[in-house]
């Protein structure tokens, strides 16, 4: 198996307060992503990174800020957690987003909103 | 319009049928194609990946119509293991000039003794 961990792996916490969940390879892969999956809407990007420092939004990003100052750890940060931000969120390497290349997913972080 | 769309299905098919998911994508500019298989409250792991001449892995076969932005995958002889969600992926060119993995919503089968 891939050297992929989040943590935490579930987490209550109340509408309005901040959280960061974490994701850690021993890959050095040089992309990561963070996905939400709720029902009916499968994988969703919130934000990736394609080296450290470099980050971009995905299609859900209003609500959550990212941060990578090394290639290892790529966090995730609600600023102010909602009860909409109740999901399960997975976070993915790979080397790049092309043919051939595949990614690797964490076990993923159960988080609900209280 | 999702940037790719699957049928969420489900999919119930008896032992030993043969099953087809189809999956669309919006971008023409997409380059690269998978299938991800998701089992109930797991993480999703690849499937296979889809090449232009279309390409199979024993039971399973994925074809690829870049003309009508497509993408199939056929099981033969469905097994009871095969249950599970079955995704499509595709990477896709953002604004910003990256690209990135974008799932569809999956497809979800479920395979009867």
């Amino acid at each position: 198996d891939a050297g992929i961990t989040q943590s935490p792996r579930h987490k209550v916490t109340e509408t309005g307060t901040p959280v960061t969940l974490r994701c850690h390879q021993t890959e050095n892969h040089r992309y990561m992503y963070w996905y939400r999956q709720d029902p009916g809407h499968g994988l969703r990007l919130i934000h990736y990174s394609y080296g450290v420092k470099d980050t971009d939004k995905g299609e859900v990003s209003d609500g959550y800020s990212v941060s990578r100052s090394k290639t290892e750890d790529f966090l995730l940060t609600l600023e102010s957690a909602t009860s909409s931000q109740t999901s399960v969120y997975f976070c993915a390497i790979s080397e790049s987003p092309g043919q051939g290349t595949e990614a690797f997913f964490g076990q993923g972080t159960r988080l609900t909103v209280v | 319009r999702k940037e790719v769309e699957q049928d969420p299905g489900p999919f119930n098919v008896p032992e030993g049928a043969t099953v087809a998911f189809n999956c669309t994508y919006s971008n023409s500019a997409s380059q690269s194609f998978f299938w991800y298989r998701q089992d109930c409250r797991k993480e999703p792991k690849l499937l296979m990946s889809v090449y232009s001449s279309g390409n199979e892995d024993g039971r399973f076969t994925a074809q690829l119509n870049r003309a009508s932005q497509y993408i199939s995958l056929l099981i033969r002889d469905s097994k009871l293991s095969d249950s599970a969600t079955y995704l499509c992926v595709v990477n896709t060119l953002r604004d910003t000039g990256r690209r990135a993995l974008t799932f569809g919503s999956g497809t979800r089968l479920q395979v009867q003794p």
